[in-house]
């Protein structure tokens, strides 16, 4: 089992939309949670982090965190065709980040 | 002024040989790690250093040996170059919070290995 899952898509949503990214994790000692965006032969950059179970909206930007369900979420409103990337579930504890495979994410104008 | 990077950006080389990467921070940042980024845009953790000091060896095969001189650097020397060690590799830095938890990782701009 792999310690963050994400479904790799792609996920294609019209320009204005709403665009729902999903991922799980496996290890219940996880302690921060964080949202990657990465543009082809780009690296990784940051869009959000969590810490606690609830909302953080940020902007466009919502992220979502549910402990109990070992659950986290991530909200683009307004979708804009610059938002077209991979996004990249990331979980921290104890000095290592693990990564989710990454969603691929198309705005259509 | 960049937080993390890391040369080359580009490496091309024959099997057999040995390479090595640099990596620098200038966030003042504890811990430093290195990543690898497949063909299938999977990241993987490969090592993590805090302080200095060698915290997470994540099942690397011994051909790679971090080296870390100073909290601001961490280096990546591969022996032996493989096929299979053709990659994207990241450097990436983060600040300690308490508990063994960590504010969010800060990458460079990556290295593409490519192994002929």
């Amino acid at each position: 089992q792999k310690e963050v899952e994400q479904n790799s898509g792609p996920l294609s949503v019209p320009e204005g939309a709403i665009a729902s990214l999903n991922c799980t994790y496996s290890d219940r000692g996880s302690q921060s949670f964080f949202w990657y965006r990465q543009y082809s032969g780009k690296s990784p950059e940051l869009i959000m982090s969590i810490y606690s179970n609830g909302d953080k909206e940020d902007g466009r930007f919502t992220a979502q965190l549910n402990k109990a369900s070992q659950y986290v979420s991530l909200l683009i409103r307004d979708s804009q065709p610059s938002d077209s990337a991979t996004y990249l579930c990331a979980v921290n504890n104890f000095n290592k980040f693990y990564f989710g495979s990454g969603t691929k994410l198309n705005v259509k104008p | 002024d960049t937080a993390v990077s890391q040369t080359p950006k580009y490496l091309v080389t024959q099997m057999g040989n040995d390479k090595s990467i640099k990596c620098e921070q200038n966030l003042g940042h504890d811990t430093m790690y290195w990543y690898k980024q497949d063909s299938k845009k999977f990241l993987k953790i490969m090592f993590s250093y805090n302080n200095k000091e060698l915290i997470i060896n994540e099942t690397v095969p011994n051909r790679f040996s971090p080296k870390s001189p100073d909290k601001a650097h961490l280096n990546l020397h591969i022996n032996s170059l493989e096929l299979g060690d053709s990659a994207v590799y990241f450097c990436a830095s983060s600040q300690d919070r308490e508990g063994w938890v960590n504010t969010e990782a800060f990458f460079g701009q990556g290295t593409r290995l490519t192994v002929v």
